[in-house]
């Protein structure tokens, strides 16, 4: 199966600052079925991004997706005060369908 | 608009079997443009896709639980369920079931139900 790695851990930063996300891929994955989830405390994922680099309905612009073969970002470019959750990687390419461990984004 | 919600018990005994139920609201699981999943999320192994029911009735699992997972779905009732069976604490997680949007684009988990709470405990 392809295990996905997202780096950092914990990431803490200030309101306003910019956030870069990343994670890889045990494998080469498909730039049309990768995505992105952002989860809050006691709250089902939210799906962010998928294809990458598409925004899901309802989603601001300050989140951007990018990245190919095993390497994938996630930016926020400005962040805002209900940014701060954590966030998973998610392939949908190769089966079984796998998602990274999370990054947790917390205020500094 | 889309509604997804669990039901099914809290508490399942070891060696059990693990029953869920999702009802979906707003859109017919009929519908050739989506299927239907469970992702679970647990201690050990955070996020997981378990597997999915497609309109036409056709299943997919994880391999890795393959042998004890069984997805299926009532159109009259606009519901989908999940079976695990052989439970053991390994299993304790929040269930989800979710839609897959099935189109000219591939869109995973756009829409998700609550989440239920299942621990495996005697």
């Amino acid at each position: 199966e392809v295990v996905l790695v997202q780096s950092p851990g914990t990431l803490s930063l200030s309101p306003g600052e910019r956030a870069t996300l990343s994670c890889r891929a045990s494998q080469t994955v498909s730039t049309t079925y990768f995505a992105w989830f952002q989860q809050k405390l006691g709250q089902a994922p939210r799906l962010l991004i998928h294809g990458t680099s598409r925004r899901a309905a309802g989603i601001p612009d300050r989140f951007s997706g990018s990245g190919s073969g095993t390497d994938f970002t996630l930016t926020i470019s400005r962040l805002e005060p209900e940014d701060f959750a954590v966030y998973f990687c998610h392939q949908y390419d190769r089966s079984p369908w796998t998602f990274g461990q999370g990054t947790k984004l917390e205020i500094k | 608009q889309v509604q997804l919600q669990e039901s099914g018990p809290g508490l399942v005994k070891p060696s059990e079997t693990l029953s869920l139920t999702c009802t979906v609201s707003g859109v017919s699981i009929s519908l050739s443009s989506y299927y239907w999943g469970w992702v679970r999320q647990t201690p050990g192994k955070g996020l997981e896709y378990l597997g999915s029911i497609y309109y036409s009735g056709k299943t997919q699992y994880n391999p890795s639980l393959e042998s004890r997972v069984t997805i299926s779905a009532d159109t009259s009732k606009n519901q989908f369920s999940l079976n695990l069976n052989s439970v053991t604490a390994a299993d304790t997680g929040v269930y989800y079931c979710a839609r897959v949007r099935d189109g000219y684009i591939l869109v995973p988990f756009d829409s998700w139900g609550q989440g239920t709470l299942v621990t495996v405990s005697s």
